[in-house]
């Protein structure tokens, strides 16, 4: 079973900060999904990536993936209280498989 | 749209007794899963389907059972609920996988169940 690690897990910053927060396995991923999950909802898609090196921007939110696909980053540039989230990252753990694996979590504050 | 519906949102159980948690999708998504989500550490999966009929188990299957009856939904039973159960469980659907790509999975409000 491949083992997503996310860091850091906990993060707490001022509004207007920029941040990075990582996804990391050994194994090589066929694609890759970034969720933001709010206090007491399911969590949301934003982005997935597909291609090694492949960056993707969604607004102040920049996702990159790692040229041979273990890894993942999210940038957020100038964080606002409405960032403040958890950030998932998940894979599916084959080729083929109908599951994905959800890293730990990056639990992101963001002071006003 | 109403998407991924689960009910209860809340519900205490004691030891032993069973309970089924519902969940509903009006998307018409093959796919349907079960997560729990204790507190650190991520979401991990339980039961899965990929259509009508057709369940398989997760990572975390044990004192759980699901079916599978319709497209729309797709059950959780718990049985002989035990303090390790308590979570917050987290129902979703996606249309399907395109070769390697998971699609986007759509998940439903969650239902915090605490087992004394």
């Amino acid at each position: 079973t491949q083992l997503l690690e996310q860091s850091p897990q906990f993060l707490s910053i001022q509004e207007g900060e920029n941040l990075t927060v990582y996804c990391n396995s050994s194994s090589v991923f066929s694609s890759l999904q970034w969720y933001r999950q709010e206090p007491g909802e399911g969590p949301v898609l934003l982005v997935t990536v597909v291609t090694g090196g492949e960056v993707k921007k969604l607004k102040r939110l920049t996702f990159q993936f790692g040229d041979a696909r273990k890894d993942s980053s999210l940038h957020i540039t100038a964080a606002q209280p409405g960032d403040t989230g958890l950030y998932l990252c998940a894979a599916p753990p084959g080729a083929g498989s109908y599951q994905l694996t959800f890293g730990k979590g990056t639990k992101l504050s963001v002071i006003p | 749209n109403a998407g991924v519906t689960q009910t209860p949102k809340f519900r205490i159980l004691k030891i032993g007794q069973s309970m089924t948690l519902q969940c509903t999708q009006d998307m018409n998504h093959n796919y349907m899963y079960w997560y729990r989500q204790d507190p650190g550490m991520g979401l991990k999966l339980i039961y899965y389907s990929v259509g009508a009929g057709i369940t398989d188990k997760g990572e975390v299957p044990n004192g759980y059972n699901v079916s599978r009856s319709t497209t729309e939904d797709f059950p959780l039973r718990l049985e002989l609920a035990a303090p390790s159960q308590t979570s917050v469980y987290f129902c979703a659907s996606s249309f399907g996988t395109s070769g390697d790509i998971t699609g986007e999975l759509f998940f439903g409000e969650g239902s915090r169940l605490t087992v004394l």
